[in-house]
């Protein structure tokens, strides 16, 4: 199985920083046919199921703020929140879809300083 | 409105089995590739299981294989997950979970509120 691994496992920003998030996979998951990166990013807010924010590495999902960005490519991915609002306080996951199974990473938690 | 409601769950002593089901609305139901994922309370996000559209192919995690069938009811726009010889380690919220893609992609893009499965005696 692939793991995922993010860093750090929880970070504080104050509203309007910059929040940057880590994945780490243990085998690329780009896909050397198509040029794909089998990555997503989701949102969970506390109480609520989690929401896809980005797919395929840096596609962002309808309805998604802009301020949310993810890059990278192979093992090493980001997530940019560029401009932390209060609504963004949730824990994040990363997840490959390279191959089966699907994993996530463990987590990481954001705040507001 | 893409809608997934979950219901089945509950507490159940070790050993025992639960059926859980997924009522999907608001999207062509037979059309989608579905899948359970589950999380343990306070903890990551495991995925459980997937079913292709027509409900001839399905995938388990090594975890849950040969204790859970996962199912569908296309007429009745209702997926299912049967549970058996649960294990205390099995305690988590199932979700169920549409696929991003008409192709099977393994990215889910609606999640339902969840049901709580607790093993326990």
């Amino acid at each position: 199985d692939i793991v995922m691994t993010q860093s750090p496992d929880s970070l504080a920003v104050s509203l309007g920083e910059r929040a940057t998030i880590n994945c780490k996979s243990s085998q690329s998951v780009l896909y050397n046919s198509n040029k794909k990166n089998y990555l997503a990013w989701y949102q969970q807010k506390p109480g609520q199921p989690p929401k896809l924010l980005i797919y395929w590495a840096s596609t962002r999902e309808s309805g998604v703020p802009d301020r949310f960005s993810g890059s990278g490519s192979g093992t090493d991915f980001t997530l940019t929140i560029s401009s932390l609002q209060a609504e963004d306080v949730a824990v994040y996951y990363c997840q490959h879809y390279y191959s089966t199974p699907p994993t996530f990473g463990g987590g990481t938690k954001v705040e507001i300083k | 409105e893409v809608q997934l409601v979950e219901s089945g769950g509950g507490l159940v002593q070790p050993g025992g089995s639960l059926r859980l089901s997924c009522a999907a609305s608001g999207f062509t139901f037979s059309s989608y590739w579905m899948h359970w994922v589950r999380q343990a309370p306070g903890k990551g996000l495991m995925w459980v299981s997937r079913i292709n559209s027509d409900g001839r192919s399905f995938t388990y995690a090594d975890s849950v294989r040969g204790r859970f069938t996962i199912s569908r009811d296309n007429a009745k726009n209702t997926l299912h997950l049967q549970m058996t010889s649960l294990r205390d380690e099995d305690t988590a919220v199932y979700y169920c979970v549409r696929d991003l893609g008409l192709v099977a992609t393994d990215c889910f893009d609606y999640w339902g509120q969840g049901t709580l499965v607790t093993v326990s005696s």
